[in-house]
């Protein structure tokens, strides 16, 4: 069965510091990865995907993520965080691109002035 | 182009009751998938379907049941309601091997 680890519930971080969230996963195939951000009563939106090829994935508001198969791990970055990235953060993978998706449980971001 | 879009927002109802929550899926878009998200916790998988049939279920009692449309849209549906039935449900859509797009959600409540 496949499943996400986010280790990190609670993540407080300055206003244009560095930013790295863990995710790690199990899965015996190879993992279609996935972030999504969630900001408070809001639904999710795609920041980054992982399919295949070349293991550094750009995604929108400047955030990259970088798959680790030996770590099974596909931790989100970002160089210069912005009061706006204030959100929960998923990590989720899924056995085909569309088929159901198993999500963490999410890293609450805040950011300080 | 319009992405998902999900009716009611909000939504309030009495434990034993039934309610029927609405997903449209983006513009082309032939698959839906609907997740619950307790407080706290990450989506849920309930099931999906795909051109009008059921295409997967997670670990959900069949009183959860769902429908898709010709048109692609999609009603959750569930019966006998619990207090553990209060979340926020979420629609998603998407094209054959690509990603999915989500709504932004139906919050339920069971009182």
């Amino acid at each position: 069965a496949q499943s996400v680890t986010q280790p990190d519930i609670h993540i407080t971080v300055s206003e244009g510091a560095s930013l790295e969230l863990r995710c790690n996963y199990s899965y015996g195939a190879t993992p279609y990865l996935f972030w999504y951000v969630q900001s408070p009563g809001q639904g999710l939106q795609l920041l980054l995907k992982y399919f295949s090829g070349d293991t550094l994935v750009q995604g929108i508001k400047g955030f990259e993520a970088e798959f680790k198969r030996s770590q099974s791990s596909f931790n989100l970055r970002k160089p210069s965080v912005h009061w706006s990235d204030a959100a929960e953060y998923f990590c989720a993978v899924g056995a085909l691109r569309n088929e159901k998706l198993t999500f963490g449980t999410g890293t609450r971001l805040t950011i300080i002035p | 182009e319009t992405g998902v879009t999900q009716s009611p927002t909000h939504l309030i109802k009495t434990r034993g009751q039934q309610v029927t929550l609405r997903c449209s899926s983006q513009s082309g878009h032939n698959t839906v998938s609907w997740y619950q998200q307790a407080l706290g916790q990450g989506p849920q998988f309930i099931f999906q379907y795909y051109r009008e049939e059921e295409n997967g279920r997670g670990n959900f009692p069949p009183r959860f049941s769902g429908l898709q449309f010709p048109n692609y849209s999609s009603e959750l549906n569930v019966n006998a309601l619990e207090l553990d039935d209060s979340a926020l449900y979420l629609c998603a859509s998407s094209l054959p091997a690509n990603e999915q797009y989500f709504g932004p959600g139906t919050r339920l409540t069971v009182t």
